[in-house]
């Protein structure tokens, strides 16, 4: 079946960190891999995404690349501000009808 | 554009009551869903539509109702609410597509039961 794995939450940073977080999957066909952001009170918002292999989606500073061989869409900042905090959600679509799969969230905060 | 939008934003309901959470987008999308958000387990698919007239069950489909009467509309129904059941809701919506189409979510609805 198909299932999304994040790291587990929360990430403390300081402002102008690096920032990693970690997402792999596990789908049995060629899925369409996103993150989603979720600020406090409020819906997910997408941030970007990446629809085959070797694809690299970004979105305000934040990378993600789509690497099959390792099954894995890890989210990367080279510097993150503390506008930055909130829940970051990696999720899977299937092929058809977009049915999506996500993670369990990764909660981030960012201390000036 | 309102989006997608989602009525009502805070509920408290005794165990055992009904109640129907609204969802509604005037984007035209042919795909609508509904997924609940618990601490620690992301969110998970109740019940998806791919058109009006059309739905399907998700991952989590139990103490759920869904219709599709209108591409715009997609109501989702508690019939007796349990504790269990207390959560936020979110709708989606997205347009259709084959593959890597964006998901449009609703600000959500918590909900409380007794």
């Amino acid at each position: 079946g198909n299932s999304v794995t994040q790291m587990e939450g929360p990430v403390t940073l300081s402002e102008e960190a690096f920032l990693t977080i970690n997402c792999t999957y596990t789908a049995t066909g060629y899925p369409s891999l996103f993150w989603y952001v979720q600020y406090p009170g409020e819906g997910l918002q997408l941030l970007l995404k990446a629809t085959k292999a070797d694809d690299k989606g970004s979105n305000k500073g934040f990378e993600a690349t789509y690497r099959k061989e390792t099954t894995s869409f890890h989210l990367e900042k080279g510097s993150v501000q503390v506008s930055d905090s909130a829940v970051y959600f990696c999720a899977l679509s299937e092929n058809n009808f977009n049915k999506f799969y996500f993670g369990s969230g990764t909660k981030l905060n960012v201390k000036p | 554009n309102a989006g997608v939008t989602q009525t009502p934003k805070f509920q408290v309901l005794k165990t055992g009551q009904s109640m129907t959470l609204q969802c509604a987008q005037d984007m035209n999308h042919e795909y609508m869903s509904w997924y609940r958000q618990d601490p620690g387990m992301g969110l998970r698919l109740i019940h998806y539509s791919v058109g009006a007239g059309i739905t399907d069950q998700g991952e989590v489909p139990n103490g759920y109702n869904v219709s599709r009467s209108t591409t715009e509309d997609f109501p989702l129904r508690l019939l007796s609410a349990a504790p269990s059941q207390t959560s936020v809701y979110f709708c989606a919506s997205s347009p259709p597509g084959s593959r890597g189409e964006t998901q449009y979510f609703g600000p959500g609805t918590r909900l409380l039961v007794l």
